[in-house]
């Protein structure tokens, strides 16, 4: 079935240094979704990426679908404590609602 | 508007325990999935539905039952909980052709 990877599954950074999260799936994808999980929380959708190679920006955070519609990555420039969380990527399956979710990445932020 | 609620917010059970797991959404969404959350795994699928009277299977089903008899209802039911089955259960609906999912507060469940 379809498989969604997601690296690296912890990242600790220094407030104001970059994070990056990739993810991987073993097949092309209609789509993507990112979703964030606060400590204790539930996730939140953040976005979704739809066309071959977009880039679509939240402030500091941007989002990259790959050209061949199998990898997505989560860029974070200058990170805040506000950033913590786990940070999800989402395969989804058409005329489901079907998530297939990756494993996540985990981000600690030192002040 | 609550959005999707889920109860119990935390449960204890011993094993070979039955239990359920309730789900409801007010937004009139026509999708809701039940996905459990384990350290390291992320969020796995267990059942899904893309309406009333219509559920599938997601990646991890056994040890689960759900049904749909109405849009806003998706229950998610343990038959004789095992202690593997300990793990946080989110429960989730979106709109047909929409993007956003949106998730309940989670349950925790603990089978000892």
């Amino acid at each position: 079935g379809q498989q969604v990877m997601q690296i690296p599954q912890y990242q600790h950074v220094q407030e104001g240094e970059d994070f990056t999260t990739y993810c991987n799936s073993s097949t092309t994808l209609s789509n993507i979704q990112w979703y964030k999980q606060r400590p204790g929380g539930h996730p939140v959708f953040l976005i979704q990426l739809v066309k071959s190679g977009e880039v679509k920006k939240q402030k500091r955070l941007t989002f990259q679908f790959g050209e061949a519609k199998k990898n997505s990555s989560l860029h974070i420039t200058a990170t805040q404590t506000t950033d913590v969380g786990t940070y999800f990527c989402a395969g989804k399956v058409s005329n489901t609602g079907k998530l297939i979710f990756g494993q996540g990445t985990t981000l600690q932020v030192k002040p | 508007n609550a959005g999707v609620t889920q109860t119990p917010k935390f449960q204890v059970l011993k094993t070979g325990q039955s239990m359920t797991l309730q789900c409801a959404q007010d937004m009139n969404h026509e999708y809701m999935s039940w996905y459990r959350q384990d350290p390291g795994m992320g969020l796995r699928l267990i059942h899904y539905s893309v309406g009333a009277g219509i559920t599938d299977q997601g990646e991890v089903p056994n040890g689960y039952n759900v049904s749909r008899s109405t849009t806003e209802d998706f229950p998610l039911r343990l038959l004789s909980a095992a202690p593997s089955q300990t793990s946080v259960y989110f429960c989730a609906s979106s709109k047909q052709g929409a993007t956003e999912a949106f998730f309940g507060q989670g349950t925790r469940l603990t089978v000892v």
